[in-house]
């Protein structure tokens, strides 16, 4: 089942920089999309959203970025931090099917060099 | 800040045992919900649970899996006869209420479960 994958294992960025993370995501009825950080040993903590009617939401230093048309996402965080450092999972869901049930990314591991 | 909590942190089991992992949800929330992550792969949906009742379950969720909200606070995930294949980290997560779209899930810490 690869609804929504990852295809970046690993990204490494200097800090200051530009982290950009993607997603690709297979089932058109998926109309809302999260990301999510994880820290070794700790849950996943939800990062920032974005439903489908729109194309871009920002929150401070993150930003996603929805391309329906494409079937991608993206999320930008600018200016990159080492606290940013850790596992990032893009995860996809249907609003309105009820239980809302999350489809997950298999991740991808950020670190940031100072 | 509200937050999903877990217990326990860590279980080791013996094949065969049963186990009970526990979360206590955010107080207000009204959706529960248990994931589980294989060391490598990806986060994966088990059960949703709404009104005291699964609203949804995957096929991983089968019959040694069962899920009980007890009391007012918690929430639990029973494996009645562990299997090998059922090591993993296992992820409580809740969420306000199925009548607004877009509401996010909020998850614990995880129990990392091992059995031997």
């Amino acid at each position: 089942d690869q609804q929504v994958k990852q295809n970046s294992p690993s990204l490494s960025v200097q800090e200051g920089r530009i982290s950009i993370l993607n997603c690709d995501y297979t089932n058109s009825m998926f109309d809302y999309f999260l990301w999510y950080k994880k820290y070794p040993a700790e849950g996943p903590t939800f990062l920032i959203s974005i439903s489908s009617i729109k194309d871009k939401n920002e929150d401070g230093r993150f930003t996603v970025f929805l391309n329906k048309s494409a079937k991608h996402l993206s999320l930008h965080i600018v200016p990159s931090q080492p606290g940013d450092s850790a596992v990032y999972f893009c995860a996809a869901t249907r609003q309105m099917q009820g239980a809302q049930k999350l489809v997950f990314g298999q991740g991808t591991r950020l670190t940031i060099n100072p | 800040e509200p937050e999903v909590t877990q217990t326990p942190s860590h279980q080791v089991t013996q094949m065969g045992q049963e186990v009970i992992l526990r979360c206590v949800p955010i107080s207000n929330h009204l959706y529960f919900y248990w994931y589980r992550q294989i060391l490598g792969q990806k986060v994966e949906f088990l059960v949703s649970f709404y009104n005291n009742e699964i609203s949804e379950k995957s096929e991983i969720f089968d019959d040694q899996f069962s899920v009980e909200r007890p009391d007012g606070s918690n929430f639990t995930l029973k494996i009645r006869s562990t299997k090998l294949e059922d090591s993993a980290m296992y992820f409580c997560a809740s969420r306000v209420t199925g009548q607004l779209t877009g509401e996010t899930q909020y998850f614990g810490p995880g129990t990392r479960l091992l059995v031997l």
